[in-house]
């Protein structure tokens, strides 16, 4: 089944810096990569997402950027504010008869510092 | 934050007993999904439903089973369960698309203490 590696575990920055987080995949079949952000006792929720059709993807502050052929996608949160800290997650889906199994990363608890 | 439910909220429970854990989802989706999280470890996926139907077991263990009357409710029961199943119990629901996987609702969670 599909794998999937998020670094680093931890990422501490100081406000107004850039914050990236990497994330790795097993399976060439996969096409959906969501991130998502938790911040303590409250649930996950979407930030971003990108399909395997497009290379980079923009949100404000939040971009998230694909590479197919190396399997791998990041996060990038620029001008980094304190209200960012939380713990985020990548995952990966295939589609097809697959469609609703997302496989998460380990997860990123990112500290940023006013 | 109301598109998706859970109760209880918390639930402590001894190895003996049989309780159950209730989702709702109020986004008109088809596909509705249990996930474990736990310290130090990634979401795992427990079970998937797409139009009541469960389509996805992932190796989860007898003493937890899930029953889904329609795409709106999910339940999990559990029963005899073990001190490491302590955790945050998460549902979540969704649209389903043929051409790929759509976006994840969470639900806030129910968190777990069996004693």
């Amino acid at each position: 089944g599909e794998n999937v590696e998020q670094h680093p575990s931890t990422l501490s920055v100081q406000e107004g810096d850039s914050a990236v987080i990497k994330c790795t995949y097993s399976d060439s079949a996969s096409n959906y990569f969501p991130w998502y952000k938790q911040e303590l006792g409250k649930r996950p929720q979407l930030i971003i997402d990108i399909r395997s059709n497009v290379g980079e993807k923009k949100d404000q502050r939040i971009a998230v950027t694909l590479n197919k052929t190396a399997k791998h996608f990041s996060l990038h949160i620029t001008e980094t504010q304190p209200e960012d800290s939380a713990v985020y997650f990548c995952a990966a889906s295939i589609g097809g008869t697959s469609y609703g199994k997302l496989t998460f990363g380990q997860g990123t608890i990112l500290t940023v510092h006013p | 934050e109301t598109g998706v439910t859970q109760t209880p909220r918390h639930l402590v429970m001894g190895m003996t007993n049989k309780k159950s854990l209730k989702c709702e989802q109020h986004l008109g989706h088809n596909a509705m999904y249990w996930y474990k999280q736990s310290a130090k470890k990634p979401l795992e996926l427990m079970f998937v439903y797409n139009f009541k139907e469960q389509t996805e077991n992932n190796s989860v263990p007898s003493r937890f089973s899930p029953e889904c009357p329609n795409s709106s409710h999910l339940f999990l029961h559990l029963h005899t369960l073990q001190p490491e199943d302590s955790a945050l119990y998460l549902c979540a629901s969704s649209s389903i698309r043929t051409s790929g996987t759509d976006t994840q609702y969470f639900g806030p969670g129910t968190r777990l203490t069996v004693l």
